[in-house]
C-alpha cells in the first residue's frame, strides 16, 4: 500500500527564510500527492496536489512542491516565510492515508 | 452556509453518555468521510460514505456508529466512549469517483471523554 513519510514533526524558520518541508513516498510511483495544512482550530485545507501533468507543482500562498522519482521526494517550500504561515502541514498520497504532519513555527 | 460544517465544534462526554456528531457538506459532492486526528499521531480514516453507502471502515470500535442518511449529511453517534477516544473528529467530503479530487474538511468537533 502506498504511504508517506515525513521527516521533522517540527520545523522552525525565521520570518523571511526559506520554508522546506519534507515528504517522501514508498517506492511505487503514486498517481496523486496531496499537500494539506491546517491551521489552529480549524480542519486541513488543500495547499496544492501533483498529479503527473508536471513536477513541478504551485499552490496557494507562495507554496510550491517539487515531484522528484530519483528522489522519491515531493517536498514542499516557500522561498520567504511569512507569520501567517505557522500551521501543521501534510502530506498525503491518497484520501486514505495522511503523513505524521509537519508543524511549522515561524519566528519575527 | 458553505463547504463543509461540523457540529458541536466542542463536546464534553462522560463514559456512559451517549451523544452524535453531525456534519452537513454544501458542495454537491457525492462522498463522505470521518477521520480521527488524536495528538501525536497520523490522521486516522475510520469511515468512508460514497452515494451514501459505506465503503470504508477501518475497524473502528462498535462504540462508534455512523449514519448517512443522504449525500449531504453524516453522523457520527458516540455511545460507552473511553477515555482514549478524546480527540479532533474531522468531516470530509469529495466527488468520486475522481482520486484527484481533492478532499473539503469542516473544522472538526473536540470530543473530550471524562
Amino acid at each position: 500500500a502506498q504511504s508517506v513519510t515525513q521527516l521533522g514533526s517540527h520545523v522552525s524558520v525565521s520570518e523571511g527564510a526559506l520554508v522546506l518541508l519534507r515528504c517522501n513516498y514508498s517506492s511505487s510511483v503514486p498517481p496523486y500527492l496531496f499537500w494539506y495544512v491546517q491551521y489552529p482550530n480549524q480542519g486541513l485545507q488543500l495547499l496544492l496536489k501533483y498529479t503527473s501533468a508536471a513536477t513541478l507543482v504551485k499552490g496557494i500562498n507562495g507554496f510550491e512542491a517539487e515531484f522528484k522519482k530519483s528522489e522519491t521526494s515531493f517536498h514542499l517550500t516557500k522561498p520567504s516565510a511569512h507569520m501567517s504561515d505557522a500551521a501543521e502541514y501534510f502530506c498525503a498520497p491518497s484520501k486514505l492515508i495522511f503523513g505524521t504532519g509537519t508543524r511549522l513555527q515561524v519566528f519575527p | 452556509e458553505t463547504g463543509v460544517t461540523q457540529t458541536p465544534r466542542h463536546l464534553v462526554m462522560g463514559m456512559t453518555n451517549k451523544k452524535s456528531l453531525k456534519c452537513e457538506q454544501h458542495l454537491g459532492h457525492n462522498a463522505m468521510y470521518w477521520y480521527k486526528q488524536s495528538a501525536k499521531k497520523p490522521l486516522e480514516l475510520m469511515f468512508v460514505y460514497s452515494l451514501e453507502e459505506r465503503v470504508e471502515n477501518n475497524s473502528v470500535p462498535s462504540r462508534f456508529s455512523p449514519e448517512c442518511p443522504n449525500s449531504s449529511h453524516l453522523f457520527l453517534h458516540l455511545h460507552t466512549l473511553q477515555p482514549e477516544d478524546s480527540a479532533l473528529y474531522l468531516c470530509a467530503s469529495s466527488q468520486e469517483p475522481d482520486g484527484a479530487n481533492v478532499l473539503t474538511f469542516g473544522a472538526g468537533s473536540r470530543l473530550t471523554v471524562l
